[in-house]
């Protein structure tokens, strides 16, 4: 089974902390993405990646940077995070296909920002 | 990617048929039709996905019309941990990420 991990389920920070979201993966997948998502607006897509060193910006990447250095970790930071950042974050990861490429999702992140 | 239509909500009785709607009126001729679902506090999880064909795996079947201007998700006989958003969303052939719409929130009730 594909396995996503993220670092941590729940995660309080400070206005102005830089804070970095960790996402694994296990099966040697070639893509990797990050989406926000809260009450009211769905799932938002910030920053993907299809290749170790290439990111791609999403639709909501203000504010956000990501970091591929590993195939298997999407790394995603907040430069400076703000209280409009509290959210829940979702790691996805996939292997390309011809519209037939399946996302497998992580348990998501909390993060409150105070 | 073309947009989809789903009604907001649905109410299904546990072990009933649950049929979930979806418009996608505008599908274009290499787009896919995917459904996943979000159980409450977890990440979205894979369903099923087809083309043209009607599909089914051991999750559900997924009716497409044959038009492919909409389809329908069924799960046979629904249970209580079926209650989720459930996500139609179609997608062209290309390595292009996902896009979510809003849903359907399925509630199933015993």
């Amino acid at each position: 089974d594909v396995k996503v991990t993220q670092s941590s389920r729940y995660l309080v920070k400070r206005t102005g902390e830089k804070v970095f979201l960790e996402c694994v993966q296990d099966m040697d997948h070639e893509n990797m993405f990050w989406y926000r998502q809260d009450p009211g607006l769905g799932l938002r897509l910030i920053y993907f990646s299809y290749d170790v060193k290439m990111k791609e910006k999403g639709d909501i990447p203000e504010g956000y940077s990501v970091s591929r250095e590993k195939k298997e970790r999407f790394s995603l930071i907040l430069e400076s995070a703000s209280t409009n950042q509290t959210s829940m974050y979702l790691c996805a990861s996939s292997s390309p296909g011809q519209g037939t490429e399946t996302q497998y999702f992580g348990p998501g992140t909390r993060l409150l920002v105070l | 990617d073309a947009k989809t239509t789903q009604p907001t909500s649905m109410d299904c009785a546990e072990g009933r048929a649950a049929n979930l709607p979806c418009n996608h009126s505008t599908i274009s001729g290499n787009e896919y039709v995917y459904w996943y679902r979000q159980i409450h506090s977890q990440g979205p999880q894979y369903i099923i996905h087809g083309l043209k064909n009607n599909e089914t795996n051991e999750m559900a079947s997924l009716i497409i019309t044959e038009d492919r201007k909409s389809s329908t998700l069924i799960l046979p006989h629904a249970t209580l941990r079926d209650t989720a958003v459930y996500y139609c969303i179609v997608r062209n052939s290309g390595n292009t990420p996902l896009v979510f719409g809003k849903g359907t929130r399925l509630s199933v009730i015993a």
